[in-house]
């Protein structure tokens, strides 16, 4: 089955700086790639995904790279605001937004702490 | 994207004892998954649950510790079944959604004491 490894494990940068979240996967069927990210006491909320067609994928200050060959993708999140700490998990599927039934698998988890 | 409504959103409950999870999708999916996040822990499945069969479970997860039902299109239960206190974690249901992607119930908080 499919292994997703996530680094660093916790996170901190000052206010303003930039922050990168890596993930490696194992599966090579695996086509699509989303980040979720979860404060304390909610759920875990989709802020950005991308799929195997493309390599990189951009929305604001958010934005996704994705390696095929070397089966790895990051998070990259620029001017960083204290409303960016929380924890972050990347994940992959298969498929997803197919209603196909694939299984997501989620990366271990990055605690970001953004210092005012 | 679709509505998912989870309850209960927490519960104190008695080892040894069950408790059922509800989660309500306002549109049809074709599966639904069940995620347990353990205390400061990423989410791992627990069960896939197609409508009209038997649900798959990952490994490490059985149907006799956690039963699931799937009657129907947007609806499905997890039972948590004779609890102990390593049962306490958060539990989510999720679902994907066309052309939006996985997306997760609120959550339940169970301890279980």
């Amino acid at each position: 089955g499919e292994n997703v490894e996530q680094h660093p494990s916790t996170l901190s940068v000052q206010e303003g700086d930039s922050a990168v979240i890596k993930c490696t996967y194992s599966d090579s069927a695996s086509n699509y790639f989303p980040w979720y990210k979860q404060e304390l006491g909610k759920r875990p909320q989709l802020i950005i995904d991308i799929r195997s067609n493309v390599g990189e994928k951009k929305d604001q200050r958010i934005a996704v790279t994705l390696n095929k060959t070397a089966k790895h993708f990051s998070l990259h999140i620029t001017e960083t605001q204290p409303e960016d700490s929380a924890v972050y998990f990347c994940a992959a599927s298969r498929g997803g937004g197919d209603n196909a039934g694939n299984m997501l698998t989620f990366g271990g988890g990055t605690r970001l702490m953004v210092k005012p | 994207s679709a509505v998912i409504s989870q309850k209960p959103s927490r519960d104190i409950c008695q080892r040894g004892t069950s408790l059922t999870i509800q989660c309500q999708v306002d549109s049809q999916v074709t599966m639904m998954f069940w995620y347990r996040q353990q205390p400061g822990q990423s989410l791992t499945l627990i069960a896939t649950a197609n409508q009209g069969s038997e649900a798959t479970y990952e490994s490490g997860f059985v149907i006799d510790k956690f039963p699931i039902s799937r009657p129907n299109l947007t609806f499905s239960t997890l039972t948590v079944s004779n609890m102990s206190p390593e049962d306490s974690s958060i539990y989510l249901c999720s679902v994907d959604l066309q052309n939006y992607g996985y997306t997760f119930g609120s959550g339940t908080r169970l301890t279980v004491v």
